[in-house]
Order: structure tokens, then C-alpha cells, then sequence
């Protein structure tokens, strides 16, 4: 069975402090991690996956197999990154649909 | 495109009601999926399809739900009879195997609001 777990549902943070969300997964086998995030009145959005090790408004997220886990960072939090933000899994891609499952989600608030 | 498109955004309904939530997705893409949204859940797989062929129901929570995708540009997930405890936010997904980034990468519509009372 796959699972993902986000221990913090609300995190608060002050602007220009660093923030970190956390999200560890559980799978068998060779995992592919995603960060979605929601804006207020927004739709549901793929914010970065971990194959691309890209940087997307100043988020990264490293997957530490050794410790199952793919949190999501940045150095300076902004107030427009107030938005709630789902980490998901799912098998590698191997050419077919691999089952996404979804964390239950942390609202993250950046205080003015 | 104007991506996955979702109706109704929102929905009031009274217990014991039927309710049709209605998705269309992305122009070509092949797989869509149907997600219940909650405070204490949050995003739930209910069910999804590839090819408009149902896949995996597994998520459905009972036989009160049911989902439907006669082609390739429609899909209905329906509620009959509606509880107070089915009121969250219901999204439908699209993807396609075909696009760079495959399968699991999932485009979402808006989102319909149901609130059972």
C-alpha cells in the first residue's frame, strides 16, 4: 500500500522566514513524489515533481529515500504562497498510469 | 482549451435528494479521475477511468455513489440519495500518457461544492 503523510495541517509563518513542509511517504517500490498547491479560489495545480528538480517560485523539494521523505522548502515565504499544498505519490513512470494518492494537506499561512 | 471543466460549482441539496456532478476533460487526454476533497480526508480517489472504460472504483464509498463516462468528453458522478456526511468538495482530474510528463501528472478543474442539509 502506498501512503503519504503530512503531520502539520496548518503551518504559520512570518514573511521572509524560512518555511518547510513536511511530507513522508510509504512504497514498495520506486517512488515518484509530486508537490500540488491551491490558491485561494484557485484550481488544484501541479506545483513541482521531483524527477524535474526544478525550482518553481522559489520552492525545492529533495527526495531522501533514506528517510522517505520529500519535503517542500523555501528560504523566504511570501505572502502570496499562503495557499493550501498536497504532496503526492505515485509509482515511477513506466509508460502507464500509476495510481496518484494524495496527503491530507497543510495549509500554509504566511503572516505579514 | 479551457482545461477540465466541472458543474455545478456549487450544489445545495436536501438529504435524500439525487445530485449529478458533472466533468469535462481535456481535449485528448485519456485517463480522468473523480476526488473528494474534506477537511479530515483530504483528497480521496473515488474513482477513475481510462478510455471511458471505469478502472479502479475502489474508492467509492458505497453503492450510493456512482460514476458514468458514456465518450470521451463527459463524465457524471452521481449521488443517489444524498447524506449530510457526502457535503466536501468534489474534483475531476484528466491526464494523458501521451504528454511529456505521462500519466500521473494530474490537471484539475475547479471543483463543485456540495452541501447536503
Amino acid at each position: 500500500a502506498q501512503r503519504v503523510t503530512q503531520p502539520e495541517k496548518l503551518l504559520s509563518v512570518f514573511k521572509g522566514a524560512p518555511v518547510e513542509l513536511k511530507c513522508n511517504y510509504s512504497y514498495s517500490g520506486s517512488p515518484e513524489l509530486f508537490w500540488y498547491v491551491q490558491y485561494s479560489r484557485q484550481r488544484l495545480q501541479l506545483l513541482l515533481r521531483h524527477i524535474s528538480r526544478e525550482s518553481i517560485k522559489g520552492f525545492t523539494a529533495d527526495l531522501n529515500k533514506g528517510e522517505t521523505s520529500f519535503h517542500l522548502k523555501k528560504p523566504f515565504a511570501q505572502e502570496e504562497d499562503s495557499a493550501m499544498y498536497y504532496c503526492a505519490l505515485s509509482g515511477a513512470y513506466s509508460g502507464g498510469y500509476q495510481k496518484v494518492t494524495f496527503g491530507i494537506g497543510t495549509k500554509l499561512q504566511v503572516i505579514p | 482549451d479551457a482545461g477540465v471543466i466541472q458543474s455545478p460549482r456549487h450544489e445545495v441539496t436536501e438529504m435524500g435528494q439525487e445530485v449529478t456532478l458533472r466533468c469535462k476533460p481535456i481535449s485528448g487526454h485519456d485517463y480522468l479521475f473523480w476526488y473528494r476533497q474534506t477537511m479530515m480526508r483530504g483528497l480521496e480517489l473515488l474513482i477513475y477511468f481510462n478510455n471511458n472504460v471505469p478502472i479502479d472504483d475502489s474508492g467509492m464509498p458505497e453503492d450510493r455513489f456512482s460514476a458514468k463516462m458514456p465518450n470521451a468528453s463527459f463524465s457524471t458522478l452521481k449521488i443517489q440519495p444524498s447524506e449530510p456526511r457526502d457535503s466536501a468538495v468534489y474534483f475531476c482530474a484528466s491526464s494523458t500518457l501521451a504528454g511529456p510528463s505521462g500519466a500521473n501528472v494530474l490537471t484539475f478543474g475547479a471543483g463543485s461544492r456540495l452541501t447536503v442539509l
